[in-house]
Formats: structure tokens, C-alpha cells, sequence
């Protein structure tokens, strides 16, 4: 069991470029989320899928854009990359519904992104 | 979903109990308590939750006051691999899927 599995791991981009990072769990869940973390700070919520078809902004979404692509996939792209975007990416899931959302979270191990 | 307040950092040594507080003032009547923790560099792992009730689960204890406004945290015997950040959340068990994170508590335990 798989879990939640980001690819890539690691990546380096130069200012301008753009890339998509992949996510995709394996546990029939519903809800999915990107977050990104920078050093010292905690996790902020970048955008999330309560259910397929359906994406929302979390708190922090500019430069950035979603894709569910089906319920087990939800994909993060960066159009033109910034040194402001140099982070850690998180994608979680759970099995949350718009009605019962009292569920534990489970993350991928991150994607570290470098954008020269 | 409700504000929550933690100590930045805190320590504890090694094999004894590890309390981490949380203020979370504003917390609604149906808003759960979350704790997760982040060990360095990796995703973070569900921990507890709670409502209404103190929790015990393998991992930890959460201890909850009668007017819901702050909980702690209780690891019983902390080993060096319980170094970690932990978060605290309050959310709603319905409505929005949204799950926020805030700085968390950096948890130290020393040998």
C-alpha cells in the first residue's frame, strides 16, 4: 500500500520555466491538498480537491494551478516559475465528503523544488 | 476553523512525558481538535483527535478542558525519534474540506 506518492523528488527550475508535480494516492480517498512549506515556517494550503471534478484556493494560490484529474490524481503546475516559488511540496489526502470531513490526513514525503 | 496558539519550542528529556499545550480560545461547539507531527524534512503523520472527550490511541494522549478552549498534548515517554514539530488544529468535521496548518511547536527531546 502505497499511500500518497509525489513525483518528482526533487527538481531543480530556472525562473520562467514551467513544470507540473504529480500526486496520487491509493486509498479511495476523496479530499486532496498541495501545500508548500519554507524553511522555518509551517504548512500553507495552496489549493484542494474536495471531491473530483472540483478544485478550490487555499492560502496561499498565486503563480499556481490545479487539475483533478480523476480521483486519484490531483496535479500541481507552476506556468512561469519564480525563486519566490523555492519550497517544499506537500499533497495529502483524505477520505472527507462535504458532510463528514472528521478524518485523519495522510502526505506524500514532499517535493523539493529549487527555482534559479 | 478556529485560531490556535502554541509555545514555539519546547524540550523534554528523553523517557519522560512530553506535555504540548494549545490555546484554541475560539473553538466552536463542533470543532475537532487535530494534533499532527512533522519529524525533520518528511510528510506530516496524523497523531490524535478529539471533541469533547480526553483520547488515548498507541501514540499519545489528548487531554482536553471542560470549556474546549485549550488541550494538551501528552507523549508518556518521549524518545529521541518523538523530535518533531507538532501541530494542533481545530476544524469543522463538515462542511469545507479545507485544513490549515499553523507554525506548530518544536518539540526537542534530548538524551
Amino acid at each position: 500500500n502505497a499511500g500518497v506518492t509525489q513525483t518528482p523528488k526533487f527538481q531543480v527550475l530556472k525562473t520562467g520555466q514551467s513544470m507540473t508535480l504529480q500526486c496520487a494516492q491509493d486509498m479511495n480517498h476523496n479530499s486532496m491538498y498541495w501545500y508548500r512549506q519554507d524553511p522555518g515556517m509551517g504548512l500553507r494550503l495552496i489549493y484542494y480537491s474536495a471531491s473530483e471534478g472540483t478544485t478550490d484556493k487555499g492560502e496561499v494560490p498565486n503563480g499556481y494551478n490545479v487539475s483533478r484529474l480523476n480521483k486519484r490524481e490531483f496535479s500541481l503546475r507552476l506556468e512561469s516559475a519564480a525563486p519566490s516559488q523555492t519550497s517544499v511540496y506537500f499533497c495529502a489526502s483524505r477520505t472527507g465528503r462535504l458532510i463528514y470531513m472528521n478524518t485523519e490526513a495522510f502526505f506524500g514525503q514532499g517535493t523539493r523544488l529549487t527555482v534559479v | 476553523d478556529a485560531k490556535t496558539t502554541q509555545p514555539p519550542s519546547m524540550d523534554c528529556a528523553e523517557g519522560r512525558a512530553a506535555n504540548l499545550p494549545c490555546n484554541h480560545s475560539t473553538i466552536s461547539g463542533n470543532e475537532y481538535v487535530y494534533w499532527y507531527r512533522q519529524i525533520h524534512s518528511q510528510g506530516p503523520q496524523y497523531i490524535i483527535h478529539g471533541l469533547k472527550n480526553n483520547e488515548t490511541n498507541e501514540m499519545a494522549s489528548l487531554i482536553i478542558t471542560e470549556d474546549r478552549k485549550s488541550s494538551t498534548l501528552i507523549l508518556p515517554h518521549a524518545t529521541l525519534r518523538d523530535t518533531a514539530v507538532y501541530y494542533c488544529i481545530v476544524r469543522v468535521a463538515h462542511l469545507s474540506s479545507r485544513l490549515t496548518f499553523g507554525e506548530g511547536t518544536q518539540l526537542t527531546v534530548n538524551p
